[in-house]
């Protein structure tokens, strides 16, 4: 157990819908990453906050967007889902930031838009 | 070009035998290299990282970094059906909050 929390595990919706994903990082992290996982793309980078303020960007739609409270969890806004959207969501954190910490993931939450 | 290759596999080896996985890269600013693992349905673990060229050791498994050749490996050795599962090479720049995954190898060990 990494000691990250995704809610939900699994999440079925239709196309044109809006979902939140929810993550809470290992206590004392301050830094939550978002990954999307596919078979085609592999585990694709989406944004990265540290301590409340976003950090970095990677491949994430203008459809997507997240927040990171003050309590230090997370939240993964996707909106308009398309079939495309289908995927494994994965929350990591890590104590610090830079690419050299070690970031701990999440179980995961797998999506299926229908 | 991706900048991160990794064959996807299935990879399927007999118990006891040496795994040898592997990505290449085309960054040259690339400093850091990882290798997680990944459990079906689970989040991926990091297993070993490195960040030089060379050797680095860690029980049975083996990781190396070539930075002339831009290629990274990861040795497992007395391989055991436990060790069934993705293995993903990873790596980062200095000063980038980024680390770029390969899109994972598929490894089966067979009893």
């Amino acid at each position: 157990d990494s000691g990250v929390t995704q809610t939900p595990k699994h999440l079925i919706t239709a196309t044109g819908q809006r979902v939140t994903l929810r993550c809470s990082p290992r206590s004392g992290d301050l830094s939550v990453y978002w990954y999307q996982q596919s078979l085609d793309q592999g585990l694709q980078f989406l944004i990265q906050y540290y301590n409340g303020e976003e950090r970095a960007k990677g491949n994430i739609l203008e459809r997507f967007s997240a927040q990171q409270f003050p309590d230090l969890h997370s939240e993964l806004n996707l909106s308009s889902l398309e079939l495309g959207d289908s995927a494994l969501y994965f929350c990591a954190s890590s104590a610090g930031t830079g690419g050299q910490e070690t970031q701990y993931f999440g179980p995961g939450t797998r999506l299926l838009v229908l | 070009q991706k900048e991160v290759e990794q064959d996807p596999g299935p990879l399927s080896v007999p118990e006891g035998a040496i795994v040898s996985l592997n990505c290449t890269y085309s960054n040259s600013a690339f400093q850091y290299f990882m290798w997680y693992r990944q459990y079906s349905r689970k989040g991926p673990e990091l297993l070993m990282y490195t960040y030089s060229s060379g050797n680095k050791e860690d029980g049975r498994f083996t990781a190396q970094v070539d930075k002339s050749s831009k290629y990274i490996s990861l040795f497992i050795r007395d391989s055991q059906p436990s060790d069934s599962a993705t293995y993903l090479c990873a790596m980062s720049a200095w000063g980038d909050d980024k680390i770029i995954f390969g899109k994972g190898t598929r490894l089966h060990i067979l009893p």
